[in-house]
């Protein structure tokens, strides 16, 4: 596809279930980002892959959530056990290299709600 | 860590005249400071960036600005149009440092 693709586009988890959260980055690009948004917030950084290589995720907030990226291309993000404050947009983002700076281009999201 | 702020959070301006969204950031390795646009249910999508060895760079209608010695940079809206309405975000990163650390955004709303 032309850009960043992310399903569902919309999650209703009941509080305890387990979700995943699938992420198709541009064909090519190496470096691969999660963002959790908030509702009238700024994205948040979860957690970061070069290729396969999980570099970065220190900004997982618990346990509970999980990502990878096995084969350098699609990533998901699992989080087990949601509660009510899991309820947020998660955003995917890909960019062409690594250490560069290069532009992030980011999917639409997936929000996911838990009632 | 890289900590962002961003004033304000609010802004409504007539159209036609120029919008001025300024973010301050606390780590001096930043060198990396792009700006995205995010309509509502939308994807973020960059709209200008800039690098610390330029003080400045414009596109058309939009322009940022960076001072490295007091740590902020702004954005520049110039004629502004009613598409221009959007929540922006700034944000920044150290070279070699991949993940972006964003702003708390501004909603901007162009009043016609």
């Amino acid at each position: 596809g032309a850009g960043v693709s992310q399903s569902p586009r919309y999650k209703v988890a009941k509080r305890g279930q387990d979700v995943a959260l699938r992420c198709d980055p541009i064909s090519g690009h190496v470096s691969l980002f999660w963002y959790q948004q908030a509702l009238g917030q700024g994205p948040e950084f979860l957690t970061y892959f070069q290729n396969e290589a999980q570099l970065d995720k220190s900004g997982l907030p618990s346990d509970r959530f999980f990502a990878e990226r096995p084969e350098g291309s699609v990533s998901t993000l699992k989080i087990q056990r949601t509660q009510q404050e899991d309820s947020a947009v998660y955003l995917c983002a890909s960019s062409l290299a690594s250490g560069l700076n290069t532009e992030a281009f980011f999917g639409q999201g997936t929000r996911l709600t838990v009632v | 860590g890289e900590n962002v702020e961003q004033h304000p959070s609010t802004l409504s301006v007539q159209e036609g005249d120029s919008a001025v969204i300024k973010c301050t950031y606390s780590d001096s390795a930043s060198n990396y400071f792009p700006w995205y646009k995010q309509e509502l249910g939308k994807r973020p999508q960059l709209i200008i960036d800039i690098r610390s060895n330029v003080g400045e760079k414009k596109d058309q209608r939009i322009a940022v600005t960076l001072n490295k010695t007091a740590k902020h940079f702004s954005l520049h809206i110039t004629e502004t149009q009613p598409e221009d309405s959007a929540v922006y975000f700034c944000a920044a990163n150290p070279f070699g440092n991949e993940k972006l650390t964003f702003g708390t955004g501004t909603r901007l709303t162009i009043i016609p």
